[in-house]
C-alpha cells in the first residue's frame, strides 16, 4: 500500500531534550515537507526536500532541523523542543511526474511541557 | 511576504452548492492547490489549478484566475461527509514549495 508514515504518532515530552519525529514514504517520490499545524494558522511549512541531499526552508524553519541521507526517509529534529513548538505535525510527500499532489502522513502530535 | 486569504467558515444544507473563495498575495506563483481534511485527519489533495479557468473532478469543481490573485473551489450537491476543512495553497517554487491558507470549515446541515 502506498503511504506516508510517520513515527511517533503522539509524543509528550520536556523543555531543551532532544527529539526526532521520522517520516518515511513507499512511493519513490522526489520530494518531501514537514508542516505544522495550529489552530487559527493553518498549515505551515517546516521544511522540504526536493531530492537526496537537497533541502531548504519553508516558511517557519526556525528550532527545527532536517536530512534527507535516503529517499525514502526525512526526519524532522528538534534539537531543543520547547512549548512553542507543540503542534501537530505533519509529514508529505509528492512526485516529480505526480503533477502537484501531496501526499500526507498521519500527523504527530507533539506537546513540550 | 506570503498571505492567503479564505472565509473561516461556511455552512450550507445537503443537497445545496457552496463555493469557498481564496485570494492570495505570494512572491511567486506556479499553481492554486485544494486539499480536504476531515477532524482528526490528514489533509488530501482535491484539485490543482495552473493556468485560469475551470477543473471539473466529479462534485468538486476548482477555478483560477491569476490576474485577479483568485480561486475558488465549489462543491455541489452538498453532503454530509463533505464536512471537514478546506485548505488553499500557492505552490510558490517546485512542487514542494507550499503556502496554506488558514483553512474554511465547511459545515454541512440537513
Amino acid at each position: 500500500e502506498a503511504q506516508v508514515t510517520q513515527n511517533p504518532r503522539y509524543l509528550i515530552t520536556v523543555t531543551g531534550k532532544k527529539l526526532t519525529v521520522t517520516c518515511s514514504q513507499n512511493m519513490n517520490h522526489e520530494y518531501m515537507s514537514w508542516y505544522r499545524q495550529d489552530p487559527g494558522l493553518g498549515l505551515r511549512q517546516i521544511y522540504y526536500s526536493m531530492n537526496v541531499e537537497v533541502t531548504d526552508k519553508g516558511d517557519v524553519p526556525e528550532g527545527y532541523k532536517v536530512s534527507r541521507k535516503e529517499k525514502r526517509n526525512f526526519p524532522l529534529i528538534l534539537e531543543s523542543p520547547s512549548p512553542n513548538q507543540t503542534s501537530l505535525y505533519f509529514c508529505a510527500s509528492s512526485s516529480l511526474q505526480g503533477g502537484n499532489e501531496q501526499f500526507f502522513g498521519p500527523g504527530t502530535r507533539l506537546t513540550v511541557l | 511576504g506570503q498571505s492567503l486569504e479564505q472565509p473561516s467558515e461556511v455552512t450550507a444544507v445537503e443537497g445545496a452548492i457552496v463555493q469557498i473563495n481564496c485570494t492570495y498575495q505570494t512572491s511567486g506563483f506556479y499553481g492554486l492547490s485544494w486539499y480536504q481534511q476531515h477532524d482528526g485527519g490528514a489533509p488530501t489533495f482535491l484539485s490543482y489549478n495552473a493556468l485560469d479557468g475551470l477543473e471539473e473532478t466529479g462534485r468538486f469543481s476548482s477555478f483560477l484566475s491569476r490576474s485577479d490573485s483568485y480561486g475558488y473551489l465549489l462543491l455541489q450537491e452538498l453532503q454530509m461527509k463533505d464536512s471537514a476543512s478546506y485548505f488553499c495553497a500557492v505552490n510558490t517554487g517546485t512542487a514542494s514549495k507550499l503556502t496554506f491558507g488558514t483553512g474554511t470549515r465547511l459545515q454541512v446541515t440537513l
